[in-house]
């Protein structure tokens, strides 16, 4: 089973800078495969990025993904508001089964 | 605009079954892979399965023996049971759509429900 690792715990940043979070794998992964996703609270998680680069309909172009192997990336290029809130990463491996990241939580600073 | 929403008893026994109901609005169950994913209390998210519309099922080997998905595509709907649950199934539970498989946008989930909270308690 593929294991997903997240880093930071927690990234800490001002409106307007630049975020970049990290997802990690145990083996590698299809690019095809690898997903990302915001959940702020009290919502269910809302698709971001598919295909590791792909970014959903309505995603706007401030939000990126890149990497491939077992090293992906999510980039916001310059922090809204509302772009404070949890990201997980989640992969579709071996054996037809899901996985997702532990989760990154993007605060204000 | 497809619409997922989920239904069922809010709190349930130790070692009782938990019985959930996704309705699926706005669009065809055809051609789609239809999944449960829940997320504990202030934790991250767990897959639980999912079934194609023909009928077909994958699950999370963790809960395998205790899960069985179904599927009413006449109503428009999708179920989840889990048996013999614990204090560990306390979650919210999640309805979701894997996205159209002819591409990558397959491999992610690309409409959910706004999640139903089950808490496991005497």
């Amino acid at each position: 089973e593929i294991v997903l690792t997240q880093s930071p715990g927690t990234l800490s940043l001002s409106p307007g800078e630049r975020a970049t979070l990290s997802c990690r794998a145990s083996q590698s992964v299809s690019s095809s495969y690898l997903a990302w996703y915001q959940q702020k609270p009290g919502q269910a998680p809302r698709l971001l990025i598919y295909g590791a680069s792909s970014r959903a309909t309505g995603i706007p172009d401030r939000f990126s993904g890149s990497g491939s192997g077992t090293d992906f990336t999510l980039t916001i290029s310059r922090l809204e508001p509302e772009d404070f809130a949890v990201y997980y990463c989640q992969q579709y491996g071996s054996s037809l089964l899901f996985t997702f990241g532990p989760g990154t939580k993007v605060d204000i600073k | 605009q497809v619409q997922l929403q989920e239904s069922g008893p809010g709190l349930v026994k130790p070692s009782e079954t938990l019985s959930l109901t996704c309705t699926v609005s706005g669009g065809s169950m055809s051609s789609y892979y239809w999944s449960w994913i829940r997320q504990p209390p202030g934790q991250g998210l767990e897959w639980i399965g999912y079934i194609y519309y023909s009928g077909s099922t994958n699950y999370n080997p963790s809960l395998k023996s205790r899960v069985t998905i179904s599927l009413d595509t006449s109503k428009n709907q999708f179920a989840l049971k889990l048996n013999s649950v614990t204090a560990a199934d306390t979650a919210v539970y999640y309805c979701a759509r894997r996205g159209y498989c002819s591409g990558s946008s397959c491999y992610s989930y690309d409409y959910w429900g706004q999640g139903t909270l089950v808490t496991v308690s005497s």
